[in-house]
């Protein structure tokens, strides 16, 4: 069964700490996405990556930055955490032509609460 | 810009019909997708639709006008495992991939 992997479910982090919230998928999926959701804003794009090495700026990329070193691995980095980054993070994937028939493969989400 | 509404909240009785509406105003736009989404999970995928009219899967129907920004979801003979956020979301065309850009969600309880 195909996968995505985000490593923490739950996550509790101090104010001003570098936190990091790694996606791993084994679809050999080009493209990679984070999320973030929240209620009543549904999910808002971070940053996505279409290769190795790639990533492009989403809706609202202020205070994050991503890596993507390698095809199957792509990490969101809070630099310095804040109480209103507190939020579920949805890591996605796609193939290179784009979610084609069935969409995005979306990992389990992580709950972060940032005190 | 890129814009989609659907309603907040719905409220339906076991075995009943319920409809519910998504409408886009996007550019770019390739085609629209449903997913099912329950407390604490991540979405899954229920339909896509890119060209206009009804697709029909067991329950669900979802359907699409182009020409019109509109699309529905129909779940029909609900089932109390029904009770679920709803997620409209749209295909477009940006920059150098596609993405899918999302409504913000319709909560739907079904009551016994």
């Amino acid at each position: 069964d195909v996968k995505v992997t985000q490593s923490s479910r739950y996550l509790v982090k101090r104010t001003g700490e570098k936190v990091f919230l790694e996606c791993v998928q084994d679809m050999d999926h080009e493209n990679m996405f984070w999320y973030r959701q929240d209620p009543g804003l549904g999910l808002r794009l971070i940053y996505f990556s279409y290769d190795v090495k790639m990533k492009e700026k989403g809706d609202i990329p202020e205070g994050y930055s991503v890596s993507r070193e390698k095809k199957e691995r792509f990490s969101l980095i809070l630099e310095s955490a804040s109480t209103n980054q507190t939020s579920m993070y949805l890591c996605a994937s796609s193939t290179l032509g784009g979610p084609g028939v069935r969409g995005y493969t979306f990992g389990s989400g992580t709950r972060l609460t940032v005190v | 810009g890129q814009n989609i509404d659907q309603p907040t909240e719905m409220t339906a009785t076991e075995g009943a019909i319920v409809q519910i509406n998504c409408t886009y105003q996007t550019s770019g736009f390739n085609g629209l997708f449903w997913y099912q989404q329950h407390a604490g999970e991540a979405p899954t995928f229920l339909s896509y639709n890119v060209l206009d009219g009804l697709e029909e899967k067991g329950r669900f129907s979802s359907f699409l006008s182009r020409s019109k920004g509109y699309s529905y979801l129909l779940l029909k003979e609900l089932q109390m495992k029904d009770s679920a956020s709803y997620l409209c979301a749209a295909t477009i065309s940006s920059g150098s991939a596609r993405q899918l850009t999302f409504g913000s969600g319709t909560q739907l309880t079904v009551l016994p």
